[in-house]
């Protein structure tokens, strides 16, 4: 019953931007768009959330579709740091239980 | 500044053992998580703490789970008689809660738990 698909895995060319897809056909209204990265050996890190408009933070930009049933994450360009297991996940602001799927496996190469 | 630091990093123990996991929050931060992080598994919740009370301990899947906070600070999470379903990282978070501001979970580097 998972809320969210995402591609298993991506490569990105270092210095090129990085663009995530992910499906949130069955998102309701008060739902969130969040994404999160987690680095190898390192806790989890937000990236970025939104709930229709466009987002832009100093580490990525968000993409909502119109209707709400998909997203794109864009790292604009993209480092070896960057490397890391992306998450996009669904939920209402105040939904303090995080829970991730599988997320997007991100190798940057150079 | 400092985020949310974990200690120990790495810890193993022998089945039937207990435990004690430490976690220091970014000062400040009135709300406070624990979460487990199995191989294969996704993240899962278990406990969270505003200031020094526990409203929901849900997640924790046993009775050898506990879990204390003290002075709205540094947290310990207590695993009793250690079993080797209990091998995981888990991942303590912290958060500014205060009235209706909200601000994100920041996450530690996580203990990484193995029992033999």
């Amino acid at each position: 019953d998972a809320k969210t698909t995402q591609p298993p895995s991506m490569d990105c060319a270092e210095g090129r931007a990085a663009n995530l897809p992910c499906n949130h056909s069955t998102i309701s209204g008060n739902e969130y768009v969040y994404w999160y990265r987690q680095i190898h050996s390192q806790g989890p890190q937000y990236i970025i959330h939104g709930l229709k408009n466009n987002e832009t933070n100093e580490m990525a930009s968000l993409i909502i579709t119109e209707d709400r049933k998909s997203s794109t994450l864009i790292l604009p360009h993209a480092t070896l740091r960057d490397t890391a297991v992306y998450y996009c996940i669904v939920r209402v602001e105040d939904d303090y239980k995080l829970s991730f799927g599988a997320g997007t496996t991100v190798t940057v190469r150079a | 500044g400092a985020g949310v630091s974990q200690s120990p990093s790495n810890k193993v123990t022998e089945k039937g053992k207990d435990v004690e996991l430490r976690c220091d929050p970014i000062s400040g931060h009135t709300a406070l998580y624990w979460y487990r992080q199995s191989l294969g598994q996704g993240l899962e919740f278990l406990i969270y703490f505003q200031g020094n009370s526990a409203p929901d301990k849900s997640g924790l899947p046993s009775d050898r789970f506990s879990a204390e906070r003290t002075g709205g600070s540094v947290s310990t999470l207590t695993i009793q008689r250690t079993q080797q379903e209990d091998s995981a990282v888990y991942l303590c978070a912290s958060r500014l809660q205060l009235g209706f501001e909200r601000g994100e979970q920041y996450f530690g580097p996580g203990t990484r738990l193995t029992v033999t």
